[in-house]
């Protein structure tokens, strides 16, 4: 059964850069049939996609975070990470990362957990 | 750009039957595949309708969704409410590179 877990630091200063890797567990992050997405969800609020990859590095973000964010696949490791650059107090909320299927438009399923980021000095 | 919009809430009374709809603008909803995702306190969202109307294993008959492609719109309808239905709800789609999310509809079972 895949299984998506977000790893990374829970407080980040403002200005710097928010890091988080989703490590894969269960199947390859190299099947093609899949990409692999970012989603945050602010204290209280709804789900934003941020951006989603797929193993042979090509990348889609969502653009109110284009300038700002970096998606890398790292097929070695079995991995995906988020960058986050120049964060502010509304970066603040919990991040996900979850597989969503390449042809189809499917679902994003399954998901992590989340991992909850806090900007703040 | 692609938009979906939801109710912010709905409330409704046990066994009774209540639709959160979903409205596009920006684009044509019926171009692309609707999700829609339940998603309970301090947890993961999980799918309860793909691909339109799909129930994935496991979601009860009681969940069903459709397309109104003549309002622009998306619609998940839950039958014979039950008290543990209440959560949010979010639809979801794609257009020209972007996943789109609705900002989430709150259903209260009182």
């Amino acid at each position: 059964q895949l299984q998506l877990q977000e790893s990374g630091p829970g407080l980040v200063k403002p200005s710097e850069t928010l890091s988080l890797t989703c490590i894969v567990s269960g199947g390859s992050i190299s099947n093609d049939l899949y990409y692999w997405g970012w989603i945050r969800q602010p204290p209280g609020k709804g789900l934003e996609w941020i951006g989603s990859a797929y193993y042979s590095e090509s990348t889609y973000y969502n653009p109110s975070f284009r300038s700002r964010v970096t998606i890398s696949v790292d097929t070695s490791k079995n991995q995906f990470s988020l960058r986050l650059s120049s964060v502010t107090a509304a970066d603040t909320a919990v991040y996900r990362c979850a597989r969503h299927d390449r042809y189809s438009y499917g679902t994003f399923d399954p998901w992590g957990q989340g991992a909850l980021v806090t900007v703040s000095s | 750009n692609f938009m979906l919009t939801q109710p912010h809430s709905v409330s409704e009374s046990p066994g009774k039957t209540v639709t959160i709809s979903c409205t596009g603008s920006g684009g044509n909803i019926g171009n692309f595949y609707v999700h829609w995702y339940q998603q309970r306190p301090g947890s993961a969202p999980t799918t309860v309708i793909s691909e339109d109307n799909q129930r994935p294993s496991g979601v009860p008959d009681r969940f069903s969704g459709s397309i109104d492609s003549s309002s622009n719109s998306a619609s998940l309808t839950i039958s014979g409410l039950k008290t543990e239905d209440e959560a949010d709800y979010y639809c979801q789609s794609y257009n020209s590179n972007n996943w789109v999310f609705g900002g989430g509809t709150s259903l209260t079972v009182l």
